[in-house]
């Protein structure tokens, strides 16, 4: 079935540090990609989406770039933010007669002043 | 700017006991979901309504879970008896019917159930 596998964390960075997270997938078809963000204590936010190979979802700095060829929608920002710490999802919607989301395990980012 | 709806925030229960969570999508979303979110782990979807159908509970372990949402609008979850692996957090998404909106679902804030 499908599934997607994200890097452990925590991954801890100073200010302005770059970041990447890395996301692969299994999927048959053509996925619909997506970053959610969820800080302490809320329920998720959609971070940035993807929906076919070479598009390139953005906002608030991050960036992922669907790459049907590697199977990967890595999550970048350039320099982050203490404001960023929180738990960063990797997800991808399959198709078919559902939309449900298949979440990766999450990765926690602290970003350190 | 609309929200997803859920109550109680927190529930506390003894293992056993009957728990009920509600959720209000926000207004024309077609499309409501539950997920499960065990703690360090990525959500899991548990049942999934288009207006007032199931469409897919296949993860729903329906001895002891059940969902409706009578009218198409709010929904609500109930366990029972609760146990002690029911402890996470049961997260709300909603999104519109069809087309490409369809793949942004807006997460509730979620219910954190603790089971003692």
């Amino acid at each position: 079935g499908d599934s997607v596998t994200q890097m452990e964390g925590p991954v801890t960075l100073s200010e302005e540090a770059f970041l990447t997270i890395n996301c692969t997938y299994t999927a048959t078809g053509y996925p619909s990609l997506f970053w959610y963000v969820q800080y302490p204590g809320e329920g998720l936010q959609l971070l940035l989406k993807a929906t076919k190979a070479d598009d390139k979802g953005s906002n608030k700095g991050f960036e992922a770039t669907y790459r049907k060829e590697t199977t990967s929608f890595h999550l970048e920002k350039g320099s982050v933010q203490v404001s960023d710490s929180a738990v960063y999802f990797c997800a991808l919607v399959g198709g078919g007669a559902t939309n449900k989301l298949i979440f990766g395990t999450g990765t926690l980012l602290a970003v350190q002043p | 700017e609309a929200e997803v709806a859920q109550s109680p925030r927190y529930k506390i229960t003894e293992k056993s006991q009957a728990v009920a969570f509600w959720c209000d999508p926000i207004s024309g979303h077609a499309t409501l979901y539950w997920y499960r979110q065990i703690l360090g782990q990525g959500p899991e979807l548990l049942v999934q309504f288009q207006d007032e159908s199931v469409v897919d509970d296949s993860q729903l372990p329906k001895d002891r879970f059940s969902a409706e949402r009578l009218k198409g609008v709010d929904s609500t979850l109930k366990i029972q008896p609760a146990e002690l692996g029911d402890s996470a957090m049961y997260l709300c998404a909603s999104t519109h019917r069809g087309g490409a909106a369809a793949y942004e679902q807006y997460f509730g804030p979620g219910t954190r159930l603790t089971v003692t």
